[in-house]
């Protein structure tokens, strides 16, 4: 079956804009998680939802970050006012259930900030 | 609070050479352990994993080995191939905050011929 998705693959966008990143978790993944991956940063986790809800939002690096999911299926990232900071590779995974289980990982949205 | 750290290379070995990349954690409890891979191009995949201590996670030829004692969950192969370039992370999620997931900042491994 279809893996993670992830849409755009890449986003140049100048400061200040607002984006929109989205990610299709594999069908019937009930969790599903961001993260970041930046030069020196290494792979940071932002969010994490079990079905449509995030029990924890404190990885999210400040108030201009945001995510939703609905249908316990696709989950879009919302960056306002974007700021050069927030270049970095976007990560999705997904897994069956949260926990120890395997997460799947999409191929990421690589944002540029000018 | 927990965390996760390893050696960062980046690592340059030759063709068949023996690879170990360190790994230790500092966790709050007893966590799993894992062990993802970055191939050039594409996402993260998990490599191995062990749930719970004197567990050995292994795959492709690699092995990994959950030592609470020392904290540490080293991977290591006996011989590397030119396929097996790519960036290695190891990470850890706390059985009882399943939204914790922490990773070390990775390893990057070139192997040449």
């Amino acid at each position: 079956g279809a893996g993670v998705s992830q849409s755009p693959s890449n986003k140049v966008t100048e400061k200040g804009k607002d984006v929109e990143l989205r990610c299709d978790p594999i069908s019937g993944h009930t969790a599903l998680y961001w993260y970041r991956q930046s030069l020196g940063q290494g792979l940071e986790f932002l969010i994490y939802f079990q079905g449509n809800s995030a029990p924890d939002k404190s990885g999210l690096p400040s108030d201009r970050f945001s995510a939703e999911r609905t249908g316990g299926s696709v989950s879009t990232l919302t960056i306002q006012r974007t700021q050069q900071e927030d270049s970095a590779v976007y990560l999705c995974a997904s897994s069956l259930l949260a926990g120890v289980n395997e997460q799947f990982f999409g191929p990421g949205t690589r944002l540029t900030v000018l | 609070g927990d965390s996760v750290t390893q050696m960062e290379g980046p690592v340059t070995l030759s063709e068949e050479a023996f690879l170990t990349i360190n790994c230790t954690y500092t966790a709050t409890g007893y966590p799993s352990l894992f062990w993802y891979v970055q191939y050039p191009g594409e996402g993260l995949q998990l490599l191995l994993k062990a749930t719970k201590a004197d567990d050995k996670g292994s795959n492709k030829g690699f092995e990994a080995t959950y030592r609470k004692e020392t904290t540490s969950f080293h991977l290591e192969k006996g011989s590397v191939q030119v396929s097996d370039s790519a960036v290695y992370f190891c990470a850890l999620i706390m059985k009882t905050s399943y939204d914790k997931v922490i990773f070390g900042p990775g390893t990057s491994l070139s192997v040449i011929p």
